[in-house]
């Protein structure tokens, strides 16, 4: 298995443009996590889906953010507008659940930059 | 609810040196517990797992074992490497979910 896609790697946009950030988690994994990093916060979970349910999504910021999974193999997460703040890397990870044993695979995250 | 406190960085260390990075988990039931390293311009890794109480994960000259008494999950390791330089997240599975520290960078240093 390739592991978990992430596209693009890198983003630049302007702030007030929509950006879309888009995973393709591990085949036969039923659970998939959004995840922002940034030096001054760390690593944050904005939201994650069990079974294309979104179960938590407490984490996202405010309503500019919003995340799909249409199906079980692709999920977005959008910003819209973006903001200079939204600058971060993030992350997507699937893992398969059963009990919460299982680890999480990462992707290599998108790198966005909102100027 | 479930969290997990690490030990914050950064951390230097020459190499040869013993490395210990401590962790300890809130949860209700029994969580599996992982350490997870980034090296820079990439995503997390697996480097460890257990899941039960006093087993013992590891990869890579790296140990970490399961205290249920302590609720801890510290990692260490014998002898550090220039390239074992990257940060560090300890993690715990919740029901549904997995949550992490806020992770600690790792410099080593020749």
């Amino acid at each position: 298995d390739a592991g978990v896609i992430q596209s693009p790697r890198h983003e630049v946009t302007e702030m007030g443009q929509e950006v879309t950030l888009r995973c393709k988690p591990i085949s036969g994994h039923n659970s998939l996590f959004w995840y922002r990093q940034t030096m001054m916060r760390g690593l944050e979970l904005l939201i994650y889906f069990n079974n294309n349910v979104p179960i938590d999504d407490s984490g996202m910021p405010e309503d500019r953010f919003s995340a799909k999974m249409p199906n079980a193999s692709f999920s977005t997460l959008k910003i819209q507008p973006s903001e200079p703040r939204d600058s971060a890397v993030y992350f997507c990870a699937s893992s398969l659940t059963g009990g919460g044993r299982t680890e999480a695979f990462f992707g290599q995250g998108t790198r966005l930059t909102v100027v | 609810g479930d969290s997990v406190t690490q030990m914050e960085g950064p951390v230097t260390l020459s190499e040869e040196a013993f490395l210990t990075i401590n962790c300890t988990y809130t949860a209700t039931g029994y969580p599996s517990l992982f350490w997870y390293v980034q090296y820079p311009g990439e995503g997390l890794q697996l480097l460890l797992k257990a899941t039960k109480a006093d087993d013992k994960g590891s990869n890579k000259g790296f140990e970490a074992t399961y205290r249920k008494e302590t609720t801890s999950f510290h990692l260490e390791k014998g002898s550090v490497q220039v390239s074992d330089s990257a940060v560090y997240f300890c993690a715990s599975t919740g029901a549904n979910n997995l949550f992490f520290g806020t992770g600690t960078r790792l410099t080593v240093i020749p």
